[in-house]
């Protein structure tokens, strides 16, 4: 899916450091979502975005801050990284409410 | 808040067996999405449920949404290789974004 791209694909940070993955999709989809996967606890739901300058938190938004300035960039930051947030992250976006998201590719953060 | 759970866990199959999964969720959904992901891979959009009892197919995949619009199940007949991944199913309440079951991994010994 060209038309949704995340960056970097792998990520290794350091404990404490401030990282921000990106999110750039080119369909001028209004919904944008960022989620966590994880062992065991399969795709949870950290923020989530339906239209531009207008977010709001899902299931497991601590220690993550997003923006929307600009309606096709949805960058996600780890304000101070904790090992806890090591994990693949997808970046989604939809069209209209809850209907056939598609993904980004992941990005793959490790903290040490 | 929502759950969705899914089951099994894992399923191993030969080729050519069939092979189903399961997704409840605890509270009435509009919608019910399934989605594949390979390994390594991210999650691809199979199919959207929304009337309830609804049937639908995709070649050798069965999908259905039960009466309830609480349950639902996906059906794949005669696996192949190419039908290894984790399947998820994932639904909203209301308006809020898709939740995702934990999904089921499939494997399939040639």
């Amino acid at each position: 899916d060209a038309g949704i791209t995340q960056s970097p694909r792998y990520k290794i940070t350091e404990t404490g450091r401030q990282v921000t993955l990106m999110c750039h999709q080119t369909w001028s989809h209004s919904y944008m979502f960022w989620y966590r996967q994880d062992l065991g606890h399969g795709l949870r739901l950290i923020y989530y975005s339906a239209a531009a300058d207008i977010t709001d938190k899902g299931e497991v938004p601590d220690g993550y801050v997003v923006s929307r300035s600009k309606t096709e960039n949805f960058p996600l930051t780890l304000e101070s990284a904790t090992r806890s947030q090591t994990s693949v992250y997808f970046c989604a976006s939809s069209g209209r409410p809850n209907y056939g998201y598609t993904f980004g590719s992941g990005t793959r953060l490790t903290v040490v | 808040g929502q759950q969705v759970m899914q089951i099994p866990q894992y399923q191993h199959v030969q080729e050519g067996e069939d092979f189903t999964t399961y997704c409840n969720s605890s509270t009435t959904l509009s919608n019910i999405q399934w989605y594949k992901q390979r390994p390594g891979g991210h999650p691809v959009f199979l199919i959207q449920l929304v009337k309830s009892g609804e049937v639908k197919k995709q070649k050798r995949l069965t999908f259905q949404f039960g009466e309830a619009k609480k349950n639902s199940s996906l059906h794949i007949t005669a696996t192949q290789t190419t039908d290894v991944g984790t399947y998820f199913c994932a639904g909203p309440s209301g308006n809020t974004p898709l939740v995702f079951g934990k999904g089921t991994r499939l494997s399939v010994i040639a």
